[in-house]
């Protein structure tokens, strides 16, 4: 059964740095996200793209991050200047469009930021 | 913010019938209601849709209301696997993203 793919599975970084978090949607999706989950908390979205662009994106979602699909089949995340409150898991979903809004998430992404 | 209310916490044996609550009594006519649930850290997994009838598939049923003010999930045979934090989300057709609320935490127990 096709899934969502996310690496690494666990991100260790020092304050400020930039990070990339990758992501491989299911082949045909069309639509792809970007939540994340702080420890103890609710599910939360960042944002989401579609035709190459974002669609919808969140408060959290500021000038310090950026999505972008490079080769047509990642899709990447990158916090510019980490800071101590974006440890978090980061999970990525997506689409087909085709079955209203079936979301399938990948395995996520935790982030540490020390 | 997130539409529904649900109770935070439910328990079930194992081989018995889970049927967790939801009220989303503010939902309007295009909105459906969406189940997901998370277990442990994993990502949210898809659960059941529905916008009026009653749905039913491999995983759960859902009992919609006539009012739509409120829906049952129903997972007819709960499993140990199936303990995990249960989202009923109300999602527009206008927009993408997923609203998660806090869920409901089932614990299904031998």
């Amino acid at each position: 059964e096709p899934e969502v793919t996310q690496t690494p599975s666990h991100q260790v970084t020092q304050m400020g740095q930039e990070v990339i978090l990758r992501c491989v949607p299911i082949s045909n999706h069309l639509y792809f996200y970007w939540y994340r989950q702080i420890l103890g908390q609710k599910v939360e979205f960042l944002v989401s793209f579609y035709n190459n662009e974002i669609s919808e994106k969140s408060e959290i979602f500021d000038d310090q991050f950026s999505v972008e699909r490079p080769d047509g089949s990642n899709f990447t995340l990158k916090i510019r200047s980490t800071k101590l409150e974006d440890s978090a898991m980061y999970f990525c979903a997506s689409g087909s469009g085709l079955s209203m809004n079936e979301q399938f998430f990948g395995p996520g992404t935790r982030l540490t930021v020390l | 913010d997130a539409k529904t209310t649900q109770p935070p916490s439910m328990d079930c044996a194992e081989g018995r019938a889970a049927n967790l609550p939801c009220n989303h009594s503010t939902i309007s006519g295009n909105e459906y209601v969406y189940w997901y649930r998370q277990i442990h850290s994993q990502g949210p997994q898809y659960i059941i849709h529905g916008l009026k009838n009653n749905e039913t598939n491999e995983m759960a049923s859902l009992i919609i209301t006539e009012d739509r003010k409120s829906s049952t999930l129903i997972l007819p045979h709960a499993t140990l696997r199936d303990t995990a934090v249960y989202y009923c989300i109300v999602w527009d057709t206008g927009f993408q993203k997923l609203v998660f609320g806090t869920g409901t935490r089932l614990l299904v127990s031998p």
